[in-house]
């Protein structure tokens, strides 16, 4: 299967401050990737859906100003969380569909987000 | 908002005995996939059921499909340490060419030896 990797696994940060979250489709070309929240033994949320070249789409409720998406390339997306806090400590995980309509979406290995 | 039920929410069992979980929406799906994730990875798709009353088989892990297609059941003969894992069914929201995926409340199975 196809392999979509995520940079950092972990990331600690202080509140107020920013992470960016990187997620890549290393063996395909993905236009359209989806970014998922989880807490600890819950399911997956969707939070938005990032298509390149265009804005993100955003799931009611998921603040499109807290949580910045951009997919500049047919292989890259990325999630800014602006002015962490505590509560926006989570799991992370991005997916990655292949172009044609109904394909497998391929899923990242996940980025621990610990806001002190 | 989920939208899909799983149930149950927990379930621990000894290695050697048989389960069931369930997955349930009020609607129709038009396909259902179903998923293991184990504890600080992403989630690893086992299979994809489209047909209403399919049965598909991988190794000890027997899915079903219903009839109505509104609900799915992940039967899984002699468990082992190994199946330990949060188990998500999840099916696709038609969008244009986006085919957003919509999680089940998930299943956490432990396995003890």
């Amino acid at each position: 299967g196809a392999v979509v990797s995520q940079h950092p696994s972990r990331v600690i940060c202080k509140s107020g401050t920013s992470v960016k979250i990187e997620c890549r489709s290393l063996d395909f070309q993905a236009t359209t990737m989806f970014w998922y929240r989880q807490f600890p033994k819950k399911s997956l949320m969707l939070m938005a859906t990032s298509n390149e070249g265009s804005k993100a789409t955003y799931e009611q409720g998921v603040e499109k100003d807290k949580f910045l998406i951009n997919h500049a390339s047919l292989t890259l997306s990325t999630l800014t969380v602006t002015s962490a806090h505590p509560e926006d400590s989570s799991f992370y995980i991005c997916s990655a569909r292949q172009p044609r309509e109904g394909r497998e979406q391929f899923f990242g290995p996940g980025t621990r987000l610990t806001v002190l | 908002t989920q939208l899909l039920e799983q149930s149950p929410q927990f379930l621990s069992i000894q290695e050697g005995e048989n389960l069931t979980v369930y997955c349930n929406s009020s609607s129709v799906f038009s396909s259902l996939q179903w998923y293991r994730q184990e504890p600080g990875e992403g989630p690893v798709l086992l299979v994809t059921v489209v047909t209403g009353g399919e049965v598909k088989k991988l190794k000890r892990l027997t899915f079903q499909f219903g009839d109505a297609r509104k609900d799915s059941s992940l039967h899984i003969t002699a468990a082992q340490p190994g199946d330990t894992g949060l188990y998500l069914c999840a099916k696709s929201l038609p969008g244009g060419a986006t085919n957003k995926l919509i999680f089940g409340t998930g299943t956490l199975l432990a396995v003890q030896p």
